[in-house]
């Protein structure tokens, strides 16, 4: 079973709210990325988690706050976003940490709009 | 600076009628290469793995092959639900997925 979960599948929220998108994955792995995917465009990388410890953030804006709890959950808070942060957001998982060469399996995505 | 061009950007083919996807990449140090299959509004699935040149590997009517500077995704005999954009990423030196921007397939009946 290669599953990683998210939810919302669908999220529209306005400029001034706060929300939060979840990922999930129960196969042991031990790194854990987002990415942002705008349309007719290649996954670009957000963050990444390996062992639950923040590993990477690739000059990501504040206003995108990455939490991992545990090992199986990842959640990424929004606040204060801009109309252009609009786009599927997705979340990975790989077998061993950041530095290997383990496939990462994607989740189906968050769809997000930002009115 | 590494890179991952994918050609061509858009592939339009008959039922039944083979061809082949290029995946050109200079990365650092290739610790990996992999090909997705994505549907539109929906997450990349993965297809295959190829870690060294002269690798082959195949699933149904794909097959993957890698050598030191290119990757080929050949269908053959496609069908309509094959039609999807495909996706072709190298892990760098430090383990960066260096994606292509992808070749959108379809497949008329």
């Amino acid at each position: 079973d290669t599953e990683v979960t998210q939810t919302p599948k669908h999220l529209v929220m306005g400029m001034t709210n706060k929300k939060s998108l979840k990922c999930e994955q129960h196969m042991g792995h031990r790194a854990m990325y987002w990415y942002k995917q705008k349309a007719k465009k290649p996954p670009e990388l957000m963050f990444v988690y390996s062992y639950e410890k923040l590993s990477i953030n690739e000059s990501v804006p504040s206003r995108f706050s990455p939490e991992c709890p545990n090992s199986s959950l990842l959640n990424l808070h929004l606040h204060a976003l801009q109309p252009e942060d609009s786009a599927l957001y997705l979340c990975a998982s790989s077998q061993e940490g950041w530095m290997s060469t383990d496939t990462q399996y994607f989740g189906p995505g968050t769809r997000l709009t930002v009115l | 600076e590494d890179q991952v061009t994918q050609s061509p950007e858009a592939l339009r083919l008959q039922e039944g009628e083979s061809s082949s996807l290029n995946c050109s990449y200079t990365v650092s140090g290739l610790r990996g290469l992999f090909w997705y299959r994505q549907d539109p509004g929906k997450g990349p699935e993965f297809l295959f793995t190829l870690y060294s040149a002269g690798e082959e590997k195949e699933k149904e009517r794909l097959k993957a092959t890698l050598t030191k500077k290119e990757s080929f995704l050949h269908i053959t005999a496609p069908k309509p639900e094959d039609s999807a954009t495909y996706l072709c990423a190298a892990a760098n030196q430090g383990g960066k997925l260096i994606f292509g921007q992808g070749t959108e397939l379809s497949v008329k009946p």
